[in-house]
């Protein structure tokens, strides 16, 4: 069974511009989370979908924004990209809410703004 | 909201040695996992344990819930198990999952 996978693997943009990171978890799970990693925060929630609806959502801007699509596909969007927003993202995937299941991860994206 | 400590922060041990990762937290916990990142940055899920004892090979982990802490066992450490050990933890209710700060182990050959 494929992983969790995500694209792209590595981008680059400079301050004010927008950028979508897509993820397409395990087949048949139907819960997807997101997750901001820096070196000075550490490993961040961002948001979780279940079922195309936005389950949960953690303490960050309205220019961070996500949604899940049909085949539980999930993409999420940044707008007005600050320097402050290069870094790691994760998503996870699970079965059912991450309440109650395990989450699998992604290799990630690494966003560079500069 | 619950806050997650992780000790130690740093750990360096000869390959073979054994060690013991905590994690303590606030308040009662629906979810509590512990993950692996290797230093390509993949997350690997290792346990879902938000209570009782579990094994897997040379790892197993403990969470005690009435006393809010978790505890991470590795034995014959390999260099392999090098990278940052993360626990996670979501409270009761509808809320996220929180990440500690992480256990950084190197294992040297």
């Amino acid at each position: 069974k494929a992983g969790v996978t995500q694209t792209p693997r590595y981008l680059i943009k400079t301050r004010g511009q927008q950028v979508t990171l897509s993820c397409s978890p395990i087949s048949g799970h139907r819960s997807v989370s997101w997750y901001q990693q820096t070196p000075g925060q550490g490993l961040q929630f961002l948001f979780e979908y279940f079922s195309e609806t936005q389950r949960n959502k953690g303490n960050f801007p309205g220019r961070f924004s996500g949604r899940q699509f049909s085949n539980s596909r999930s993409e999420m969007n940044v707008s007005t990209l600050e320097l402050g927003d290069s870094a790691l993202y994760l998503c996870a995937s699970s079965l059912v809410p991450q309440s109650t299941d395990t989450q699998y991860f992604g290799p990630g994206t690494r966003l560079t703004v500069l | 909201g619950i806050q997650v400590e992780q000790s130690p922060p740093d750990l360096i041990l000869q390959e073979g040695a054994n060690s013991t990762l905590r994690c303590n937290f606030s308040d009662s916990v629906n979810n509590l996992q512990w993950f692996h990142q290797n230093p390509w940055g993949q997350l690997i899920n290792l346990f879902y344990i938000p209570s009782g004892t579990k094994q897997n090979g040379r790892l197993s982990a403990t969470t005690v819930a009435t006393e809010r802490y978790s505890l991470l066992y590795i034995s014959s450490s390999q260099t392999t198990d090098s990278g940052v050990y993360f626990c996670a933890v979501e409270g009761t209710g509808n809320t996220p999952l929180v990440f500690g700060k992480g256990t950084r182990l190197s294992v040297i050959a």
